[in-house]
């Protein structure tokens, strides 16, 4: 069975931290990989894809490690709005389609 | 504007009831997708429809059905069947032409079975 693992937290940070939270998966075939984040009572939204080469977009950073399975989501000089659930999301080729797996997700809290 | 509904936001039905939810979008997409979110779980696949006139079960499809007769419609029935059925409930899709790319959530839908 595929499985996608995150420590669900939370995460319980100052306003200015660094934080960073991994994911593993169990399938190594797996394909395409992204970080979605959801609000409380709201639906996921993409925050970024994962490229093999590593990506970043303005204080997110998002690394894919392939041998070990893992990958991963930086967040520098967090602000209150980071507040979310964090939730990792990885892709398998299945016949002709596409199918996602979500991970459960990391609670993130940037307090004052 | 482009986006995928979900109708009704809070719905309510009685035990033993079938209830249909609605999943529209205007984004030209050909995959949709349902899912279930308990609180404090992550996003369970339900079912997902890569075209038209095609569907194919998920990890718990068992107590739901789908249709897909057109591209920007995938409802969504709860039936009887269905054990726990209060969840939320999120509808997403995605572009089938390019492999790699993410999908697109609506607002979801909150069902509460009394």
């Amino acid at each position: 069975r595929k499985e996608v693992e995150q420590d669900p937290g939370p995460f319980n940070v100052p306003e200015g931290a660094t934080v960073a939270f991994n994911c593993t998966y169990s399938n190594s075939a797996s394909q395409s990989f992204f970080w979605y984040r959801q609000d409380c009572r709201k639906e996921p939204k993409l925050l970024m894809s994962v490229y093999s080469s590593g990506n970043e977009d303005g204080r997110f950073t998002a690394q894919l490690n392939r041998a070990s399975q893992y990958i991963s989501l930086l967040i520098r000089d967090s602000k209150l709005s980071d507040s979310a659930t964090y939730l990792c999301v990885v892709k398998d080729r299945a016949g002709g389609s596409y199918i996602p797996t979500f991970g459960r997700g990391t609670s993130l809290i940037v307090h004052p | 504007d482009g986006g995928i509904t979900q109708s009704p936001k809070y719905l309510f039905r009685k035990e033993g009831q079938n209830v249909t939810l609605s999943c529209e979008q205007n984004l030209n997409h050909d995959a949709m997708y349902w899912y279930r979110q308990d609180p404090g779980q992550g996003l369970r696949l339900i079912y997902y429809s890569q075209i038209v006139n095609d569907f194919q079960k998920g990890d718990i499809a068992e107590g739901y059905s789908v249709s897909r007769e057109k591209k920007e419609s995938f409802p969504l029935t709860v039936t009887s069947a269905q054990k726990n059925p209060t969840a939320f409930y999120l509808c997403a899709s995605r572009n089938g032409q390019v492999d790699y790319n993410e999908q697109f959530f609506g607002p979801g839908t909150r069902l509460t079975v009394l």
